[in-house]
């Protein structure tokens, strides 16, 4: 399967400040990838579905200014999380869906946000 | 639209014993499903997937589900528990993503293993 990696694992920061969090799929050209927030003791919900050289697609309630995507190559999506807030502390779990798996998701290892 | 409903958030088993994490799904059209895994802190990890072949699907470390249309079920199992597989799994339909090429993943609530020597 795919191998997808996300930088940074953890960070932390101070309220208002901007975070960028990187998702790379690293074997597999992928023109689709998903970001995902789980809180804690809570399932995945997705945020939103980044596409390649086009705007993302988000979710019913995600503040698209709030939640800037970028997928400006086929391997690197970015999510930056504008103007953070304590209620923004998460796990962001970014996915790709590589050419000819329509079905099957490989996941990125997440990213713990802190705002503090 | 489809779902999935994971019943019981949490498991706890003896190890050697029987594993049996349920999962039942709500679809007008054939499901494709899904089970994975997640450790502290860490992605998903897919234990299996089921997509329309056979009913009986074996995934990864020994688990395995069956695909059940009568009973709208996809249960999770596996014989006999291992310290190792303590973790949060969980069942997972594809959506449709409406006039696109793929399907977008939907999670049930999870249910956290426990094993216990």
């Amino acid at each position: 399967g795919a191998v997808v990696s996300q930088h940074p694992s953890r960070v932390i920061c101070k309220s208002g400040t901007s975070v960028k969090i990187e998702c790379r799929s690293l074997d597999f050209q992928a023109t689709t990838m998903f970001w995902y927030r789980q809180f804690p003791k809570q399932s995945l919900m997705l945020m939103a579905t980044s596409n390649e050289g086009s705007k993302a697609t988000y979710e019913q309630g995600v503040e698209k200014d709030k939640f800037l995507i970028n997928h400006a190559s086929l391997t690197l999506s970015t999510l930056t999380v504008t103007s953070a807030h304590p209620e923004d502390s998460s796990f962001y779990i970014c996915s790709d869906l590589p050419a000819g798996y329509y079905n099957e998701q490989f996941f990125g290892p997440g990213t713990r946000l802190t705002v503090l | 639209a489809q779902s999935v409903t994971q019943l019981g958030s949490h498991v706890s088993v003896s190890e050697g014993a029987l594993v049996l994490l349920r999962c039942n799904y709500s679809s007008s059209v054939p499901p494709y499903l899904f089970w994975y895994v997640q450790y502290p802190n860490q992605g998903l990890q897919l234990l299996l997937k089921y997509t329309s072949a056979a009913t009986l699907v074996k995934g990864i470390n020994g688990f395995e589900a069956e695909f059940k249309k009568s009973e709208t079920s996809f249960h999770l199992t596996k014989p006999s528990a291992h310290m190792s597989d303590a973790a949060e799994y969980f069942c997972a339909v594809i959506t449709n993503a409406g006039g696109t090429s793929y399907g977008k993943l939907t999670f049930g609530q999870g249910t956290i293993l426990t094993v216990h020597p």
